[in-house]
């Protein structure tokens, strides 16, 4: 799997967008980028993935540089809910083995 | 869709005894389920896959004598944890692969918190 580089920790006013972003330059061709992330004490949430295009769903988007080398996850409207642990993790898919977790983001969400 | 659960949510249990923690998939069929350690402050580690119907496959380091893994049926997974040391004391979780859904999505549980007094 590509090596994935994120900033340890961000802050992130109450309302506005949460722009989260990894750095992967390693990446291959067939490599996706997924977004996840872990609220304290609970197990981690599914949030988004993709390969080359840009995709949004109802909890993100993720924007994929043309290069593909670094992508930057979108959180809309951030709210205090979305305070979290964010990982960005970066594979070939589909394949049968487990997630291996980085150190991820530490995302506070300011009131 | 896509819910996992995980019973008990935390457990104490004294030194030397053994845990189960159950991991079901409740509205998709899982033939592969995950079970991973975290321990405070730390990522989430692998620790082993488990597939319906056969042995589980275990990371390097993991003892599989030790955490003894089942996947009986296509929603549940289970997780014993033999003769427990205050080492043991963690948090365990569980996540499945709904295949179905396209990708390989992983979807987990909530956790088990688990104490060894």
């Amino acid at each position: 799997d590509a090596k994935t580089t994120q900033p340890p920790s961000m802050d992130c006013a109450e309302g506005r967008a949460a722009n989260l972003p990894c750095n992967h330059s390693t990446i291959s061709g067939n490599e996706y980028v997924y977004w996840y992330r872990q609220i304290h004490s609970q197990g981690p949430q599914y949030i988004i993935h993709g390969l080359k295009n840009n995709e949004t769903n109802e909890m993100a988007s993720l924007i994929i540089t043309e290069d593909r080398k670094s992508s930057t996850l979108i959180l809309p409207h951030a709210t205090l809910r979305d305070t979290a642990v964010y990982y960005c993790i970066v594979r070939v898919s589909p394949r049968a083995d487990g997630l291996t977790f980085g150190k991820g983001t530490h995302l506070i969400i300011q009131p | 869709g896509a819910v996992v659960s995980q019973h008990p949510s935390r457990v104490i249990c004294k030194s030397g005894t053994s845990v189960k923690i159950e991991c079901r998939s409740l509205d998709f069929q899982a033939t592969t389920m995950f079970w991973y350690r975290q321990f405070p402050k730390k990522s989430l580690m692998l620790m082993a896959t488990s597939n319906e119907g056969s042995k589980a496959t275990y990371e390097q380091g993991v003892e599989k004598d030790k955490f003894l893994i089942n996947h009986a049926s296509l929603t549940l997974s289970t997780l014993t944890v033999t003769s427990a040391h205050p080492e043991d004391s963690s948090f365990y979780i569980c996540s499945a692969r709904d295949a179905a859904r396209g990708a390989d999505t992983q979807y987990f549980g909530p956790g088990t918190r688990l104490t060894v007094l």
